[in-house]
């Protein structure tokens, strides 16, 4: 079965820092792979997709994510954080044999003035 | 266009009572989904549909049940609730193809007493 991982419960950083948070996923044939942040008390919001062939993928509000194949990662970076940032960050997959959307356990994101 | 609404946005049950959320969604969606999110454990889907008449088992099913008689709607039912079910309750829909991203609606806020 398809599935991803998010090592990291939070990742903590300054405003205007590089950001990073890392997504790994197990996946036969194709990933079809997706970000999603959750503001406090929203819903899930779609960020980015994998597109197949590009391995660097931009997104909404300034993230991007970048394809790895060979280190089987997806991890979604932003250049320069900010405050408004913090949230939580969830990493997705489909699988690709039932149409599932497996989500991955989240990764909370603070971003520190 | 109201994308994706969930009712009601909280309740509070008794165990043992029942009851059925009612996701609708109006972007002609094949695709829905019921997830919960619990803390530490991210989102878990319950079930799902591919497609008006269908329904299918995600990684939680057990104490619930759907329906998907009309195209725009899913439903989730408890038929006696327990207090492991309090949680929030996410409906989603997306379009058909494996890269087609989900939109989500704002939550329902289950407790069980």
């Amino acid at each position: 079965a398809q599935s991803v991982a998010q090592p990291e419960d939070q990742v903590n950083v300054a405003e205007g820092n590089p950001l990073t948070v890392k997504c790994t996923y197990s996946v036969s044939g194709n990933p079809y792979l997706f970000w999603y942040v959750q503001y406090p008390n929203r819903g899930l919001q779609f960020l980015l997709k994998y597109i197949t062939g590009d391995n660097l993928v931009k997104g909404s509000y300034g993230f991007e994510a970048e394809f790895n194949k060979s280190q089987t990662s997806f991890h979604l970076k932003k250049p320069s954080a900010l405050v408004s940032d913090s949230a939580l960050y969830f990493c997705a997959v489909r699988d690709y044999n039932t149409d599932k959307l497996i989500f991955g356990t989240g990764t909370r994101l603070q971003v520190f003035p | 266009n109201a994308g994706v609404t969930q009712t009601p946005k909280f309740r509070v049950l008794k165990t043992g009572q029942s009851m059925t959320l009612l996701c609708a969604q109006d972007m002609n969606h094949e695709y829905m989904y019921w997830y919960r999110q619990d803390p530490g454990m991210g989102l878990r889907l319950i079930h799902y549909s591919v497609g008006e008449g269908t329904t299918a088992k995600g990684e939680v099913p057990d104490g619930y049940n759907v329906s998907r008689l009309k195209k725009q709607n899913f439903l989730l039912g408890l038929e006696s609730a327990a207090p492991s079910q309090t949680s929030v309750y996410f409906c989603a829909s997306g379009g058909v193809g494996r890269n087609t991203e989900a939109f989500f609606g704002q939550g329902t806020r289950l407790t069980v007493v």
